[in-house]
């Protein structure tokens, strides 16, 4: 079962913009993370957000997780073509391994 | 190795033949994860080992499904007598205990 919704379902933007992907999620976390997925590839873990945190920065991407609301949003700023891709949020709940239950994702189209 | 490295990574085989997918995670990776992931979805958790310990194979959707990793390092994922429903990318990851999952390419199996 996938413990997170993401939102957008897609999004098209162009190179330069923004893009902000949310995630919401149904039980308490430890951490949340955000991954990428280029067609065909594996994923690629981007930032990672504890239960403790409000907000995280890694270059162009900036991550908030509000735990009261179990959200959280993505946002690319200064988008790139390369950027294209699949994006996943997935969250760790504990009990154990760290093991992560993934969203259903939000495909990125960054056109020139 | 350098990353975690999966074979085949393309794999057809006709519906009730058994099916073997390798994982080679990265050397000082403790945990290794194994995924299912359905086109145009996100990955969902089958099992999990801690080296050569399997704490949780909740996921695995049937007794049909099995994975080893009897020396702590490589592990296998054993689909016997599949099925069309059992297609899929099966991917592999593993971790350092830090939160951080690091994924293979992925196997793709398709059942006739």
């Amino acid at each position: 079962s996938q413990q997170g919704e993401e939102d957008p379902q897609a999004l098209s933007i162009q190179e330069g913009e923004n893009a902000t992907m949310n995630c919401s999620y149904k039980t308490s976390i430890n951490n949340l993370q955000w991954y990428r997925q280029n067609s065909g590839r594996g994923l690629v873990h981007l930032i990672l957000i504890r239960s403790n945190e409000r907000e995280k920065h890694s270059g162009r991407l900036r991550v908030t997780l509000d735990t009261s609301k179990k959200s959280s949003s993505l946002l690319i700023t200064a988008s790139r073509a390369a950027d294209t891709a699949s994006y996943f949020c997935a969250t760790e709940v504990g009990g154990g391994g760290n093991k992560l239950t993934f969203g259903t994702g939000t495909q990125l189209k960054v056109e020139l | 190795g350098a990353g975690v490295s999966q074979s085949p990574r393309y794999k057809v085989t006709k519906r009730g033949q058994d099916v073997t997918l390798r994982c080679d995670p990265i050397s000082s990776h403790a945990t290794l994860y194994w995924y299912q992931q359905a086109l145009g979805q996100g990955p969902e958790f089958l099992t999990y080992f801690n080296y050569e310990a399997q704490p949780d194979k909740s996921g695995l959707p049937s007794d049909r499904f099995s994975a080893e990793r009897p020396e702590g390092s490589i592990s296998t994922l054993t689909i016997q007598r599949t099925e069309q429903r059992d297609s899929a990318m099966y991917r592999c990851a593993s971790s350092l205990g830090t939160g951080e999952l690091f994924f293979g390419e992925g196997s793709r199996l398709t059942v006739l």
